[in-house]
């Protein structure tokens, strides 16, 4: 069990370019979160997938957002045209497909837009 | 709508302290689940406990133990003889029984302890 993976650590941007984050979750799990924290909050839902499905998205995802999940496996969010309100901490986190399991989560991207 | 509330910003203790941390939260399903996570300096959230809303019994675990009650809406975590390690963020968070199928949880903004050695 190694974790849930992201990838990068860091995104430094400018105001108005795209980024892509990855997140790759524990193998057997079938549930995928992106949730975003910003500093001094707790982290707030964006969406979540079950196997490749996206099942529901936050009013947080505007139209700027778009996450996917091909394949049921890992899972990548886009921000296109960001801005300095994008800034926080992009935190994906996975469990297993049954109520009583627990989210494990990653450590983090933390995205800067300059 | 949910809610969790966590009044104390920031908490400041010396190693072997006994510390309690403060978690009151709002929602209008009978059926849900409670959380607690910490998350220290590396930024990773790590699970703690679980409670489902019809078992009210307290839990402890070594040094952490748990107090639900459902007639004040609070679900308190204390730490015994406190350690330079228990130093990090703590966030309660509540996932209602709609919820659970996605297990969209609802968090609060978290509570910041030191241990000082």
């Amino acid at each position: 069990d190694t974790g849930v993976s992201q990838d990068p650590r860091h995104k430094i941007t400018k105001r108005g370019q795209n980024v892509t984050f990855r997140c790759d979750p524990i193998s057997e799990h079938n549930r995928l979160y992106w949730y975003r924290q910003t500093l001094g909050q707790g982290p707030e839902f964006l969406t979540y997938f079950q196997n490749e499905a996206q099942l529901e998205k936050s009013r947080l995802l505007s139209d700027r957002f778009s996450a996917e999940r091909p394949k049921g496996s890992f899972s990548t969010l886009e921000i296109q045209r960001t801005e300095q309100g994008d800034s926080a901490m992009y935190l994906c986190a996975s469990s297993l497909g049954t109520t009583l399991s627990p989210l494990h989560f990653g450590n983090g991207t933390r995205l800067t837009v300059t | 709508a949910q809610k969790v509330t966590q009044a104390q910003t920031e908490i400041s203790v010396v190693e072997k302290e006994d510390v309690t941390l403060d978690c009151v939260y709002e929602t209008r399903d009978t059926t849900y689940y409670l959380f607690w996570y910490k998350q220290p300096p590396s930024g990773e959230l790590v699970f703690l406990i679980r409670r489902n809303s019809f078992d009210e019994q307290n839990e402890i675990s070594g040094r952490y133990s748990w107090n639900f009650q459902k007639s004040t809406s609070s679900f308190n975590f204390t730490i015994t003889a406190s350690q330079v390690v228990d130093s990090a963020v703590y966030f309660c968070a509540l996932s209602e029984a709609r919820d659970t199928g996605r297990r969209a949880l609802t968090f609060g903004s978290g509570t910041r302890l030191q241990v000082q050695p």
